[in-house]
């Protein structure tokens, strides 16, 4: 198993540009979920999912968008990008459990946007 | 809503001296609490959960923490650290309905010195 995986590693950007930061996983979770990592700030969930067509706002959803067409996939999306955005990325999912299951934690993708 | 305290930011300690690093949360609402683990330009990884029963939780890589509910505490500890404990620390809890958003505090960094 590859886990959770995640694309680009690394990525500039300028004020007002798009992009999307791919997430994957192989262990047929039903949950994932984005967070943000700031200096000082710990992280902070942005948007997550509970299974392919479903998904949520977390705490700090503005400015980026996500959808999940499958169990495997939940890209997080910026429409224009801002400096506000810079910020370490992290991609997370977990099984649908009865009990708080165990969140798996991607590499993380590291973004500046000037 | 649920809020984490780590008052430390860093803490320096030598190698196979103990260790505690402090949680404090606050919660209207029973509460689930963890301890995850950070090491340079990786994604997190779970050291320990409490989620009901024996309030000693032990974890990964000798580490244990003990629930308190008194004092809302959740810290920490290790009887004898090593220099590859050096990493990131966070506290995090989330509520005990449905999908589990975490909220994180803002991190202990570990520096285990020889």
């Amino acid at each position: 198993n590859a886990g959770v995986t995640q694309t680009p590693k690394f990525q500039v950007l300028k004020t007002g540009q798009s992009m999307t930061l791919q997430c994957a996983q192989d262990m047929n979770h039903e949950y994932m979920s984005w967070y943000r990592q700031d200096p000082g700030m710990g992280l902070r969930l942005i948007h997550y999912s509970v299974g392919a067509g479903i998904t949520d706002q977390g705490e700090v959803p503005n400015g980026y968008n996500v959808s999940r067409s499958t169990t495997e996939d939940f890209p997080l999306r910026l429409l224009s990008a801002a400096p506000s955005q810079t910020s370490v990325y992290f991609c997370a999912s977990s099984h649908k459990g009865r009990f708080q299951e165990t969140q798996y934690f991607g590499p993380g993708t590291r973004l500046l946007v000037l | 809503a649920q809020s984490v305290t780590q008052l430390d930011s860093q803490v320096p300690v030598f190698e196979e001296a103990p260790v505690e690093l402090r949680c404090n949360y606050s919660s209207s609402v029973s509460v689930y609490l963890f301890w995850y683990v950070q090491y340079p330009n990786q994604g997190l990884q779970l050291l320990l959960k409490y989620l009901s029963g024996s309030t000693l939780v032990k974890g990964i890589n000798g580490f244990e923490a003990e629930f308190n509910k008194s004092q809302t505490s959740f810290h920490l500890r290790k009887p004898s650290v090593h220099i590859s404990d050096t990493a990131e620390y966070f506290c995090a809890v989330s509520d005990n309905t449905g999908f589990q958003k975490l909220v994180f505090g803002t991190g202990t960094r570990l520096l285990v010195s020889p």
